[in-house]
Formats: structure tokens, sequence, C-alpha cells
């Protein structure tokens, strides 16, 4: 299974500012995700990051509010913009395996005061 | 849209009792996916199943796929406190998308 890294583990935020969320994969990976999980629950998808096409974003999510970039193989970012006390959660980037099988990062616990 | 339904969402034992959790899905699965979340941990996969009425087993976690591939259980016999943490079941349905369940917090008494 890949090794899976992400940056910040965790940040305190103020709201109406942004927060770039960095992951590191240590192979080269296809299909990356990004998941958000609130305290307590399951995990929803925000967007499907593929290599040299723009992300495919979930109903609820939008472009404007959580931009993605995919550069390489092996790296992904997302960013928080524009941060309300309702974007604290969980957020949590994934990588495709084996057989459509996912392996997530540690994760970035977010709070916005 | 589609669910998979996941119960019970919290499971208190005793340790050495036995611990299940089920999902179950409106439409046919082509396969169902479980992980493992530790608290303050991250999803973990344990397994996948793709054949109807599979059976898989990991020491003493037993996994199933219902016939009609709708529906899944885990399974595990004589919890211990290395069990403890929410249980996920994913189902992926007939256009590539992994549809979560609600998890299954495994909570094992003092």
């Amino acid at each position: 299974s890949a090794v899976i890294s992400q940056k910040p583990s965790r940040d305190i935020c103020q709201r109406g500012t942004s927060l770039t969320i960095q992951c590191q994969v240590d192979s080269q990976v296809t299909m990356m995700f990004w998941y958000r999980q609130q305290p307590g629950q399951s995990l929803t998808l925000i967007a499907t990051a593929n290599q040299g096409s723009e992300a495919t974003y979930e109903s609820g999510f939008v472009i404007d509010k959580f931009p993605i970039s995919r550069p390489n193989l092996t790296f992904s970012t997302l960013t928080v913009s524009n941060m309300s006390p309702e974007d604290s959660s969980i957020y949590l980037c994934s990588v495709g395996g084996n057989s459509d099988t996912q392996y997530f990062g540690p994760g970035t616990r977010l709070t916005v005061l | 849209g589609q669910q998979v339904m996941q119960i019970p969402q919290y499971q208190h034992v005793q340790e050495g009792e036995d611990f299940t959790t089920y999902c179950n899905s409106s439409t046919t699965l082509s396969n169902i996916q479980w992980y493992k979340q530790r608290p303050g941990g991250h999803p973990v996969f344990l397994i996948q199943l793709v054949k109807s009425g599979e059976v898989k087993k990991q020491k003493r976690l037993t996994f199933q796929f219902g016939e009609a591939k709708k529906n899944s259980s885990l399974h595990i016999t004589a919890t211990q406190t290395t069990d403890v943490g929410t249980y996920f079941c994913a189902g992926m349905d007939s256009n590539y998308q992994l549809i979560w369940g609600a998890g299954t917090k495994l909570i094992i008494k003092p």
C-alpha cells in the first residue's frame, strides 16, 4: 500500500481566511481523493483529483470554495477558502489502491474560530 | 441518491463478547469494502468482497457478502481492546462511486 502524508496535521484558523492542505504520496498514483469527516460522522467525498485534468467535485462542493491542484502523480493540494466555523472538520486525502480500494492519509484537523 | 445503511450506530460489549455490524444497500453493489478507524486515526482498509455469497476471514474477523450483493456483515469473535474503533462499510455502485456507510462504533465496556 502507498504511504501518504498530509500537512498540516492540524490548524486553528480565523474565519474568512484560507488554508491549503498538502497531500504527498510515496508512489505515483492516478487517482487521488479528498474527503471531509465531521467528528463522529462518516466520510463525505469532496472531489476526485486526476493528474492533468480538472478535479471532479461532488454535489454540494464547488471549486471556488475548495480549489484543488494536482501538479503531478504524487502530490495534491486542497484549499479551504473563506473559511467559516462550519468548515471545522477533518480533511483526508486518499489514493486509489488495487481493485478500487482506498488508502488514506493521516488527515488534517481544522478548527475555524 | 444511493445509500448504504449501516447499523447499529454504536455497540457496547464486554471484552470477550462478539460484535456484529451490518450494511444494506438498495441496489446491487459490484463490491463492498470494510475499513477500520481507530479513535483519532484515519480509515484503514481491511478487506474487499466481490463475489455473491463470499465469506472471508481475518483471524477473529469474519466478513460476508450477501447472495444478492446488496448486504454485508462484519462479525468479530471474542472482542479485544485492540478492536476498539469505528468500522465502516463502503459499497461500490454501478457508476464506480464508493458509497460509505455511517459506521458502527465498537465500545468496550470497562
